[in-house]
C-alpha cells in the first residue's frame, strides 16, 4: 500500500510569489492536514481537509489556503510568499469513520523563500 | 494554538541507556500519539494508544496512557545510534463538532552517543 506522497519535495520561490503543494493521500484514507514546521518548533496545525470540505482550520494568515479534491487528494496554496514562510510543510493522511484514526505523514517539502 | 507540554526538550546519552519522556495536558485526550522524525524526513507513527491506563510495547518502545487521561509517557529502552531523532507526542480530542483535531507537542530532540 503506497503512504503518503508529497509533491515537490524541495522548492525555492522568491519572496512575493505564489506556490502550490500537492498532497496524495493513502488509499482509501479521506481526510488530509497539513502542517508547517520550522527549525525547533513543533508541528504548527494549518488546516484539515475532509470530504472536499475544510473541517478545522490553524491561526495563519489568509494567504494560506487550500482544497481536496474527489479523490481526496489535497493542495495547499501559499500567496504573497514571506521570508518566513521558510519550512517543512507536512501533509497526513488518516481514515474516516472512526474518531480515533491516526495521522500517516508524508516526507513534507521542504520550501525555501530566498 | 493549543499545544502539549513535552519534557524534556532535549537529552543526550550514552548507547544502552533507557531513555523517557513524557506529555502532559490540562486537556483530556481520548487518544495519545507518539511519533519519531529523521531530518527532513516526516514523522513515523510509532504507538498509538487508546484507553486510559493502556499500556503499549512496540519492541524496545513502552508508552502508557496515563489514567487521568491528560498525560503520556515513552520510554525507550536499551538506546542504540538510530533512536536518534525528534519524538513528538500528539493528543487526540473532539473538538465541538465531533471532529478529531490533534494537538501537538514540542518535541524531544534525542542524540545517542555510541
Amino acid at each position: 500500500k503506497a503512504g503518503v506522497t508529497q509533491t515537490p519535495r524541495y522548492l525555492i520561490k522568491t519572496r512575493g510569489q505564489q506556490v502550490t503543494l500537492s498532497c496524495s493521500p493513502i488509499s482509501g484514507h479521506r481526510s488530509v492536514s497539513w502542517y508547517q514546521q520550522t527549525p525547533g518548533q513543533g508541528l504548527q496545525f494549518l488546516f484539515e481537509y475532509f470530504s472536499e470540505t475544510q473541517r478545522n482550520k490553524g491561526n495563519f494568515p489568509g494567504r494560506f489556503s487550500g482544497r481536496q479534491f474527489s479523490n481526496s487528494r489535497s493542495e495547499m496554496n501559499v500567496s504573497t510568499l514571506e521570508l518566513g514562510d521558510s519550512a517543512l510543510y507536512l501533509c497526513a493522511s488518516s481514515t474516516v469513520g472512526t474518531v480515533l484514526g491516526e495521522a500517516f505523514f508524508g516526507q513534507g517539502t521542504r520550501l525555501t523563500v530566498v | 494554538g493549543q499545544q502539549l507540554n513535552q519534557s524534556p526538550q532535549s537529552m543526550f546519552i550514552q548507547e544502552g541507556e533507557d531513555v523517557s519522556m513524557n506529555c502532559t495536558s490540562s486537556s483530556i485526550f481520548n487518544t495519545w500519539l507518539w511519533y519519531k522524525q529523521d531530518p527532513g524526513e516526516g514523522p513515523v507513527l510509532l504507538i498509538a494508544l487508546y484507553k486510559a491506563g493502556e499500556l503499549t510495547s512496540n519492541g524496545r518502545l513502552t508508552a502508557q496512557f496515563g489514567i487521568t487521561r491528560k498525560d503520556s509517557f515513552l520510554n525507550i529502552s536499551a538506546s542504540i545510534p538510530s533512536d536518534v531523532g525528534i519524538y513528538f507526542c500528539a493528543g487526540q480530542s473532539l473538538n465541538a463538532g465531533n471532529n478529531r483535531k490533534l494537538i501537538w507537542g514540542l518535541g524531544t530532540s534525542l542524540a545517542v552517543n555510541p
